[in-house]
C-alpha cells in the first residue's frame, strides 16, 4: 500500500506479558517515529530513527520499552512486562528525511493491558 | 473501576461558518509547526504546516497564522463542513538534529448541520 501500515490493529494482553508492535513505513522514507496516545491526550514522542544514525530514544518512558529498525525499513516496538498504564494507541509515522519534515501517520495499534 | 472522561477543549460551530482553533506552543526555538486532523479511530492526518520565517500560510479552505512574539498558532477553516468534525492537534518541531514533534492536547471541532 501507499501509506504507513501497522500491525496488529488491536492487541489485548495480560499484565506482565511482552508485546511486539510492527510498523511498515512508506517506501523510501528514511525517518521513522513512534508516538503514544493515551485516551483523550495528545501524542507523546517515544523514539525516532533516521537513516543509519543512532536513534533518538529520549521519549521512551522506561527500560521496558525498546525499538529496532531492521534494514532501514520495518520497525518493531517491544514492551516488556506490560503494565496497565501502558494501555494506549501506539502510532508510527515516517517521513522522507529531516528536511522533508511532514510526517505521515499509520492507523495505530490499540494496546489494552488487562 | 473509575472512568476518566475526555476533557478536550471543544469548539462547536454551525455548518458554513468559519472556525478558528488556537494553540499555544512551548519553545521559542521551534522552527516548524504543523496542524494535524485526527478522526475517531484513525491516525493523524496532515493539514498544513508553516516555518518560523513566515507568519501566514494558506491552503485549500485552511489558513495557519503564526505569532512568534506570543508563541501562538491558529488554524482557520473557512466554510466549515460536517466532514471537518475531528480533533485538531498543533505540533512543534524544536529544530536541530532531531525531527520529533511535540504535540498539543488537541481541540475537538464539532460541526452542527
Amino acid at each position: 500500500g501507499a501509506g504507513v501500515s501497522q500491525s496488529p490493529s488491536n492487541k489485548v494482553t495480560e499484565k506482565g506479558k511482552d508485546v511486539e508492535l510492527r510498523c511498515d513505513p512508506i517506501s523510501g522514507h528514511t525517518a521513522l517515529y513512534w508516538y503514544r496516545q493515551s485516551l483523550g491526550q495528545g501524542l507523546e514522542f517515544l523514539i525516532y530513527f533516521q537513516g543509519n544514525s543512532a536513534p533518538d530514544k529520549s521519549g521512551l518512558p522506561s527500560d521496558r520499552f525498546s525499538a529496532e529498525r531492521t534494514g532501514g525499513s520495518v520497525s518493531t516496538l517491544t514492551i516488556q512486562r506490560t503494565q496497565q498504564e501502558d494501555s494506549a494507541v501506539y502510532l508510527c509515522a515516517s517521513s522522507l528525511d529531516v528536511v522533508g519534515r511532514e510526517q505521515f501517520f499509520g492507523p495505530g495499534t490499540r494496546l489494552t493491558v488487562l | 473501576g473509575e472512568s476518566v472522561g475526555l476533557h478536550l477543549p471543544t469548539l462547536s460551530v454551525q455548518e458554513g461558518d468559519n472556525s478558528i482553533i488556537n494553540c499555544a506552543y512551548s519553545n521559542s526555538a521551534s522552527d516548524y509547526f504543523i496542524w494535524y486532523k485526527q478522526e475517531s479511530g484513525k491516525g493523524p492526518q496532515f493539514i498544513i504546516d508553516i516555518r518560523s520565517n513566515m507568519d501566514k500560510r494558506q491552503g485549500q479552505r485552511v489558513t495557519v497564522l503564526l505569532n512568534k512574539t506570543v508563541k501562538h498558532l491558529s488554524l482557520q477553516i473557512a466554510a466549515t463542513q460536517p466532514g471537518d468534525s475531528a480533533v485538531y492537534f498543533c505540533a512543534e518541531n524544536f529544530g536541530g538534529a532531531t525531527n520529533k514533534l511535540i504535540f498539543g492536547t488537541g481541540t475537538l471541532l464539532a460541526v452542527q448541520p
